[in-house]
């Protein structure tokens, strides 16, 4: 079983719709999670960095943590065409070793 | 603008000739990491530093790579003899510790 896992996709949702990203983890140490985007031939960009179970809101977009059951998640409000990219999921235990989710790529069709 | 510049964007080299990848840290950060990322896959962790330390190193980085930091600042990874599996994306983030990672838009290395 891989640290972390992460439903690869791809995803296709309709412009507006509200998209939901998923990871599971297997280390109970992590506690800062992360969330990325990834366009084409570009780094990954910091969208969402949380620390321990809840949810935090950023605009369109909230992360949702779940330490009892090892899963986080991330939700697209009003999906938009730009949001179309590869979405990396990351975690780490005390802020040294960070492991990323294979990414989901999503698609927003107009 | 994710403060994480890195040189070259893209290089192409044939296999056993030896690369070297710059980072440069826009600003001061004391942990400067270097990942791999191939196609469909999350990066993965190759080697960090503190500072000028390099304090960690993956079982993924061979005695081919070597990654130094010399005044704490900028980080060079070289790869000596390079093989077709070298071919991937170098990514360098800076950050860490209770802040999160930022990364450079990374090294793409094409192997011949």
């Amino acid at each position: 079983q891989k640290e972390v896992e992460q439903d690869p996709g791809p995803l296709s949702v309709p412009e507006g719709a509200i998209v939901s990203l998923n990871c599971t983890y297997s280390n109970s140490a992590f506690q800062y999670f992360m969330w990325y985007r990834q366009y084409s031939r570009k780094g990954p960009e910091l969208l969402m960095y949380t620390y321990s179970s809840g949810n935090k809101e950023d605009g369109r977009f909230t992360a949702q943590v779940d330490k009892s059951s090892k899963y986080i998640s991330l939700f697209i409000r009003d999906s938009q065409p730009s949001d179309s990219a590869t979405y990396l999921c990351a975690m780490s235990d005390y802020g040294q070793n960070f492991v990323f989710g294979p990414g989901t790529r999503l698609s927003v069709l107009p | 603008d994710t403060g994480v510049s890195q040189d070259p964007r893209h290089k192409i080299t044939k296999r056993g000739q030896n690369v070297t990848f710059r980072c440069d840290p826009i600003s001061e950060h004391n942990r400067l990491y270097w990942y791999r990322q191939t196609l469909g896959q999350g990066p993965e962790f190759l080697t960090y530093f503190q500072n000028e330390a390099q304090l960690e190193k993956s079982r993924l980085l061979s005695d081919r790579f070597s990654a130094e930091r010399p005044k704490g600042s900028f980080s060079t990874l070289e790869i000596q003899r390079t093989e077709q599996g070298d071919s991937a994306m170098y990514l360098c983030a800076a950050g860490g510790g209770n802040q999160p990672q930022h990364f450079g838009d990374g090294t793409r290395l094409s192997i011949l």
